[in-house]
């Protein structure tokens, strides 16, 4: 079955830290697309970085950057420099490339920045 | 700049009504999708369409019904509104296969 793993519900890290939140998958197929997303409190989703089961480096984009590890099946996300308007959700979602525009989304890890 | 719109952003509404959530976008996306938010259940795809008056069953299409007779609009149709549909609902879009999906605000349905 294909399905994202989250495996922390919340998190809590010191502004101008880095903080790295996990996201374990579980597909099959040989060819997917892995996304991250932020939701403010405002309830918006804002698309953040994108990493390609094929892509050789790993995606970086301006303060964050995605740690895949493919063997392992992990695509965890890097917040670099941590911002207090960096609090928010975060979610992990995958679309596997078997025919279908279905993604699966992981169920997000709460992340709070203190001052 | 992307924008997916949807009409409302807070609704509530009896049992048994009839309830439209319209999402429109301006990206000339031909993909839509409607996914359900619940806390700690993630998002769940109810419906999306590949094109005009298309359209496929997500995940959880029970007691939802879709309506896309225009590329720009997709409309989310709670034929008989239930308790159990109070939820955050999201639409949104897409270009192409890998690329990302915008969304909408959201709105959020109570249901008494």
């Amino acid at each position: 079955a294909q399905k994202i793993t989250q495996t922390q519900p919340g998190m809590f890290v010191q502004e101008k830290e880095a903080v790295t939140l996990d996201c374990t998958y579980d597909t099959s197929d040989p060819s997917y697309g892995l996304f991250w997303y932020k939701q403010p409190s405002s309830g918006e989703m804002i698309f953040l970085i994108y990493q390609g089961s094929y892509d050789q480096q790993n995606a970086t984009e301006g303060r964050y950057s995605l740690n895949f590890q493919k063997a392992r099946k992990s695509a965890n996300l890097v917040i670099s420099a941590s911002q207090l308007g960096d609090s928010a959700m975060y979610f992990c979602a995958m679309r596997p490339t078997s025919g279908t525009y279905k993604y699966i989304f992981g169920t997000g890890t709460r992340l709070k920045v203190l001052a | 700049d992307v924008k997916v719109t949807q009409s409302s952003r807070y609704l509530v509404k009896r049992t048994g009504e009839k309830v439209f959530l319209e999402c429109v976008q301006d990206m000339d996306h031909e993909n839509m999708f409607w996914y359900r938010q619940d806390p700690g259940l993630g998002l769940r795809l109810i419906y999306f369409s590949y094109d005009v008056k298309m359209k496929e069953k997500g995940d959880i299409p029970e007691g939802y019904s879709v309506s896309r007779e225009k590329k720009e609009r997709f409309s989310l149709i709670l034929e008989s509104a239930s308790t159990n549909q109070t939820s955050m609902y999201l639409c949104a879009s897409m270009e192409g296969y890998n690329s990302p999906l915008h969304f909408g605000n959201g709105t959020r349905l109570t249901v008494t």
